[in-house]
Formats: C-alpha cells, structure tokens, sequence
C-alpha cells in the first residue's frame, strides 16, 4: 500500500520568503510523486511531477521539488513567496503499473502568505 | 478550451434524490478517474475507467454508480442520497499507456444534500 504525510496541514510565509512544503511517502514499488495546487473553488493543477531521471524537478510558478529516495521524501519549495502563492497544497503518489494509477493524496498544506 | 469539464458545478438537493454529475475531457486520454473531496480537502480515489472498463472501485456504496458511454465521458449517478454525500467531487483523466501518468483535474461538483 501507499501513503502520503503532509507535515504542516498550515504554513504561513512572509511575501518575499522561501516557502518550504514537507511531504514524505510510503509505497511499495518506485513511485511516482505530483504536487498539485488547488485554488479556491477551483480544481487541483499540477505544479509538478517526478517519475524518473533527474530527482530535482521544476515545475510551474517557480516551484521545484527534490526527489529523495533513502529520505522517502518529496520536499516543494519556492525561494521567493508571492501572495498569488496563497491556496492549499496537495502532494500525491501513484503506482507505477498500468491499469492501477490511482493517486492517493496527502492531507493538504495551507500555504498562507504574509504581506 | 476546457480540458476536463464537469457539469453542474453546484448541485443542491434534497435526501433521497438521485442525482448526475456529468464529465468530459477532450485531451484524448484512455483512463477517467472520479474523486471524492471531504470537508476537510481530503482526496480519495472512488473510480478509475480505462477505455470504457472500470478498473478500480474503491469500496463505494452501491449507491455510486458510473457510466461511461464512451472513452471521452464518465458520468457519477447517485441514487438515494445522504447526508454525508455532501462533498465536492472532481473527475480526472489521465494517459498512463504514453508514460504520462499525471492526471487532468475537472474544476468539481460541489454537492450539498440537506
């Protein structure tokens, strides 16, 4: 079975600061491992993704995420906090068969940015 | 153009109704996935479809059921609706055969039975 822990369920930065987002897994198999962002009243879209090859990923809005195997960890970070960075953070895993890619979610993490 | 669509986005009803959400993706994708959100932002898988073939039911109520007509739309009927139903449910799509296992979020249904 896999599992997602999201550390923090809220994170409040000041505008201008590194925002630093915790997630750790558990799967049996290499995984496969997203960050999503979901807006208000919106739906989630994806910042980025590790499948394999570099273990650094960058992604959308000046996020990057670093792949850490013997840590089992998948840590988001942005060095420089915008208030359009305001909204809830969810890290994901997913297996690596075919016919079976359903993600399982983390909790979630309140990125609240201070002016 | 709108990848994954999702319609009604708010739907109010009453207990006992039996209601539809409705969803469609133009990306092209083989798997369609349906996702309960609960009030507390969590995430769970309820459905995948692949090409028209359910490929994983996570121990849904009966209650729940999908429909695919086709590889492009997967629909969630719900006869018989609680209380706790009440959640906001998002449809995804995915491509897992081309390596691309990330999965294309609808914008949700936000469902409120009273």
């Amino acid at each position: 079975a896999q599992s997602v822990t999201q550390l923090g369920s809220h994170v409040s930065v000041s505008e201008g600061a590194l925002v630093l987002l915790r997630c750790n897994y558990s799967s049996s198999v290499p995984p496969y491992l997203f960050w999503y962002v979901q807006y208000p009243n919106q739906g989630l879209q994806l910042l980025l993704k590790y499948t394999t090859g570099a273990t650094l990923v960058k992604g959308i809005n000046g996020f990057e995420a670093e792949f850490k195997k013997s840590e089992t960890s998948f840590h988001l970070t942005k060095p420089s906090a915008h208030m359009s960075d305001a909204a809830e953070y969810f890290c994901a895993v997913s297996k690596t068969n075919f016919g079976n890619e359903k993600l399982t979610f983390g909790t979630g993490t309140r990125l609240t940015i201070i002016p | 153009d709108t990848a994954v669509s999702q319609t009604p986005k708010y739907l109010v009803t009453q207990m006992g109704n039996d209601k539809s959400i409705k969803c469609e993706q133009n990306l092209g994708h083989d798997t369609m996935y349906w996702y309960k959100q609960d009030s507390k932002k969590f995430l769970k898988i309820m459905f995948s479809y692949n090409n028209k073939e359910l490929i994983i039911n996570e121990t849904v109520p009966n209650r729940f059921s999908p429909k695919s007509p086709d590889k492009a739309h997967l629909n969630l009927h719900i006869n018989s609706l609680e209380l706790g139903d009440s959640a906001v449910y998002f449809c995804a799509s995915s491509q897992p055969s081309r390596g691309s296992y990330e999965q294309y979020f609808g914008p949700g249904t936000r469902l409120t039975v009273t």
